[in-house]
């Protein structure tokens, strides 16, 4: 198995530009989720997922949205990509909801200039 | 809401010595304590969990300790090893799989 695989894992934008962070994971994970880390402040819960065609917000969701259609795929969109936005971003799975056992991307680090 | 804190941003062990690493919280409502260990320039690596109707749990080298009371929870490692430098995240679940992650702890092993 591949775990938690995520693309790009380096990206640089201009303010206003979009963008798509993937993320797919091949364990049949339902629960997927998306979070981001800035120096400093741990990871912050952005977008998840308990199952296809379900997601909901997090901690931090303004500027960002999610979709997810397949069981394997949740990727990320950045609308109008801000410096704000500048940070590292993982997305991870788990098989078993509430427990916390996580699986993470090796992430991808997003620069907005 | 929820917060976590630590108690230290770093902490250096000597190789073979035991360390703890400390964390504060204010949820009591969460279910699931939890423990990451992060990599320089890798993804969170989930190491080891406790239940909140427990107070120890102990695993391959680590044990967690909850104290409810005080709204504190810790690992230990034991016979700390160069690998084991990282950087060290609590994080409680609530709501769900949605986790709240303290700002972490950076260990650091001497040879």
């Amino acid at each position: 198995n591949a775990g938690v695989t995520q693309t790009p894992k380096f990206q640089v934008l201009k303010t206003g530009q979009s963008m798509t962070l993937q993320c797919a994971q091949d364990m049949n994970h339902e629960y997927m989720s998306w979070y981001r880390q800035d120096p400093g402040m741990g990871l912050r819960l952005i977008h998840y997922s308990v199952g296809a065609g379900i997601t909901d917000q997090g901690e931090v969701p303004n500027g960002y949205n999610v979709s997810r259609s397949t069981t394997e795929d949740f990727p990320l969109r950045l609308l109008s990509a801000a410096p704000s936005q500048t940070s590292v971003y993982f997305c991870a799975s788990s098989y078993e909801t509430g427990r916390g056992e996580q699986y993470f991307g090796p992430g991808t680090r997003l620069t907005v200039t | 809401g929820e917060s976590v804190g630590l108690h230290l941003p770093t902490l250096s062990v000597q190789e073979g010595d035991n360390s703890i690493i400390n964390c504060a919280y204010s949820n009591s409502a969460s279910d699931y304590f939890i423990w990451y260990k992060q990599e320089s320039g890798k993804g969170p690596q989930f190491i080891i969990d406790i239940r909140s109707n427990m107070d120890k749990r102990q695993g391959q080298r680590v044990t967690v300790l909850l104290n409810k009371t005080v709204k504190h929870l810790s690992l230990q490692i034991a016979a700390t090893q160069p690998g084991d430098s990282a950087v060290y995240f609590c994080a409680l679940t609530g709501g769900g799989n949605k986790l709240t992650f303290g700002t972490g702890t950076q260990l650091k092993v001497e040879l």
